[in-house]
């Protein structure tokens, strides 16, 4: 069973829409958990992290569900420049410091 | 602020022939990374390193990798002898410790091109 799972979309949506990903983890010692935006043939960039109190950072907001193991990222008044690929990571600290990356999720968003 | 830098951004070999990749991480971070990712699918582990040696390592990273950090500022990966499906992109990424707020930082990336 993969460690982190993404619907790989592609998700295309209309410019101003609002839009949501979801991402399941499968190791309940899962500890820290971030969104990263990954740009076509570019590096992956943090876009924030999740906090179990969900945490809003412009029009994007993040929750956490540790119950269920689930992440989620919901963009509002979606921008033609928020089309990229978006990734679930998460940390375990437990032993060492490892990070696990879902498979991604596509966003085109359309004039 | 600070960032993680790679070079050289290009590489291209040919089969068979060693290349070494290089990252500068983050001055303060004790946690460094490999990645790679095909063009098209998802990043994929490949090495940890810390307090100057591996602490975890997947499957692909077989004996024809190894890592080095040969001062205290780079971090070098080496490949042995390139194949062809060793062409990647190579992400070298740094974490400064083992808090909650201490995410992956990511370089520029190197596209390895082996033909």
């Amino acid at each position: 069973r993969k460690e982190v799972e993404q619907d790989p979309g592609p998700f295309n949506v209309p410019e101003g829409a609002t839009v949501a990903f979801n991402c399941t983890y499968s190791n309940s010692a899962s500890q820290s958990f971030f969104w990263y935006r990954q740009d076509c043939r570019k590096e992956p960039k943090l876009l924030m992290s999740v906090y179990s109190s969900g945490n809003e950072d412009g029009r994007f907001t993040a929750q956490l569900n540790r119950a269920s193991q689930y992440i989620s990222l919901l963009i509002r008044d979606s921008k033609l420049s928020d089309s990229a690929t978006y990734l679930c990571v998460v940390n375990i600290r437990y032993t060492g410091n490892q990070f696990y990356f879902g498979t991604g999720t596509s966003l085109t968003v359309i004039p | 602020e600070p960032e993680v830098t790679q070079t050289p951004s290009h590489q291209v070999t040919q089969m068979g022939q060693e290349v070494i990749l290089r990252c500068v991480p983050i001055s303060n971070h004790l946690y460094f990374y490999w990645y790679r990712q095909i063009l098209g699918q998802k990043v994929e582990f490949l090495v940890s390193f810390y307090n100057n040696e591996i602490s975890e390592k997947s499957e692909i990273f077989d004996d024809q990798f190894s890592v080095e950090r040969p001062d205290g500022s780079n971090f070098t990966l080496k490949i042995r002898s390139t194949k062809l499906e060793d062409s990647a992109m190579y992400f070298c990424a740094s974490s400064k410790d083992r808090t909650s707020e201490a995410p992956l930082h990511f370089g520029n990336g190197t596209r390895l091109t082996v033909t």
